[in-house]
């Protein structure tokens, strides 16, 4: 089965860093990707991790260790419009193919 | 990237009532998904649609509950069927690029209140 962690609600102010935590258990692992959704909005893809590392990608960065099933997005100079909630997702390969969401992090941007 | 469409973009139903949801793309693919969204949550994956055999349902879901389509690379429908409120829910179909990454590209979604 599958076990994806991540914080329910963020706060952060403008300008400022904020790092999201992700934490997953889960067999046939073949990557973790981050997104970000908007209310209202599909999910929009953010970053893929496959590898352990960092992976930077402008303001946003997404580390993976998957020796501790830990993953986390960093992003800075936080903007207002990066108010949204960010999805963490591991890509099982079980012999058959799937994108399982963790819990999603409610991030919220004040002036 | 993908480019993808959803019908309808929201509706309202009564219970009892079944309701089909089309989700079409501008290129052809191998794969589609279907997830729910439920409000506050994040997404569940319903079933995997391959053109040419039968979907693949996720544990909690069911072809009777959630018949799928798939007539060719391009197109799929999701049926909820016999609905109740418990079903009010966005559903999103999604579909998988082609880069090494695997990425998955969503429809903007099918909100369904049910009522």
């Amino acid at each position: 089965g599958q076990n994806i962690d991540q914080p329910t609600e963020m706060t952060a102010t403008e300008g400022a860093i904020v790092q999201i935590n992700c934490t997953y258990q889960t067999s046939g692992f073949n990557g973790l990707f981050w997104y970000q959704q908007h209310a209202g909005e599909a999910p929009t893809f953010l970053s893929y991790n496959v590898l352990d590392g960092l992976e930077e990608k402008g303001r946003f960065s997404s580390f993976l260790s998957r020796s501790k099933g830990y993953s986390y997005l960093l992003l800075k100079e936080l903007q207002m419009k990066d108010s949204a909630s960010y999805l963490c997702a591991v890509y099982e390969d079980t012999g058959f193919q799937k994108l399982v969401f963790g819990t999603g992090t409610r991030l919220l941007v004040s002036p | 990237s993908a480019v993808i469409s959803q019908k309808p973009s929201r509706d309202i139903c009564q219970r009892g009532t079944s309701l089909t949801i089309q989700c079409q793309v501008d290129s052809q693919v191998t794969m589609m998904f279907w997830y729910r969204q439920q409000p506050g949550q994040s997404l569940t994956l319903i079933a995997t649609a391959n053109q040419g055999s039968e979907a693949t349902y996720e544990s909690g879901f069911v072809i009777d509950k959630f018949p799928i389509s798939r007539p060719n690379l391009t197109f799929s429908t999701l049926t909820v069927s016999n609905m109740s409120p418990e079903d009010s829910s966005i559903y999103l179909c999604s579909v998988e690029g082609a880069g090494v990454g695997y990425e998955q590209y969503f429809g903007p979604g099918t909100r369904l209140t049910v009522t």
